[in-house]
């Protein structure tokens, strides 16, 4: 079993359809990152956070410690967010979600 | 742009040949890693770099042989690979070893034939 579960592992959503993907880890940590990795394969860090909720623009992260649960909502979605969004945390080392695909159809 | 390099951005190579993937930062961050990406598996650590010293090896085969001449420098260097070594290898760094957020290039597709 991963030490860090995502669900769904595919999300297809209409534009401006309002998207929360979740995670769950079972280990212990100090930060947890959402990620966002486009089809080209590069990896861009959105959020990291270690209590409560962030938010840049569109994106909001929320962590919720005592549960080991994490979210990340999309608001107004648009095609241009269609990517695999993975969840990481940060304990002794990285452990990583195995992603949720996410398209976005206009 | 991310400020991580990696070069080529796609490698097609033969199960004899050596070849050497390239990593560069001008982030001045202190820690350098290697990920493998294969299809739907989490990213899997392969090698971490702290302050130019090799401080992870995560059980990789010995055809993969990591390099870091200097602070803003990784390679990775590939030969004998298998078919099953085919996969996106994602060279990232982070200001330093513990929890700093992770700076990824835009990865190498590797297809071992």
């Amino acid at each position: 079993k991963n030490e860090v579960e995502q669900s769904p592992q595919n999300l297809t959503a209409q534009e401006g359809e309002f998207i929360t993907i979740n995670c769950s880890y079972s280990v212990g940590i100090s930060a947890l990152h959402w990620l966002q990795q486009h089809p080209g394969g590069g990896i861009v860090s959105l959020f990291m956070l270690s209590s409560g909720k962030k938010k840049h623009g569109r994106l909001i992260a929320t962590i919720n410690i005592q549960e080991k649960h994490s979210s990340l909502h999309i608001t107004a979605s648009h095609p241009r967010d269609s990517a695999v969004y993975i969840c990481a945390v940060t304990g002794n080392q990285f452990y990583f979600g195995t992603g949720t695909s996410l398209t976005v159809i206009p | 742009e991310t400020g991580v390099t990696q070069t080529p951005r796609h490698l097609v190579m033969g199960m004899t040949n050596k070849k050497s993937l390239k990593c560069e930062q001008h982030l001045g961050h202190n820690a350098m890693y290697w990920y493998k990406q294969s299809a739907k598996k989490p990213l899997e650590l392969m090698f971490v770099y702290n302050f130019k010293e090799q401080t992870e090896n995560n059980s990789v085969p010995s055809r993969f042989s990591p390099e870091c001449p200097n602070s803003s420098h990784l390679f990775l260097h590939l030969h004998t690979l298998q078919p099953e070594d085919s996969a996106l290898y994602l060279c990232a760094s982070s200001q330093d070893r513990g929890v700093s957020p992770l700076h990824f290039g835009n990865g190498t597709r590797l297809t071992v034939t």
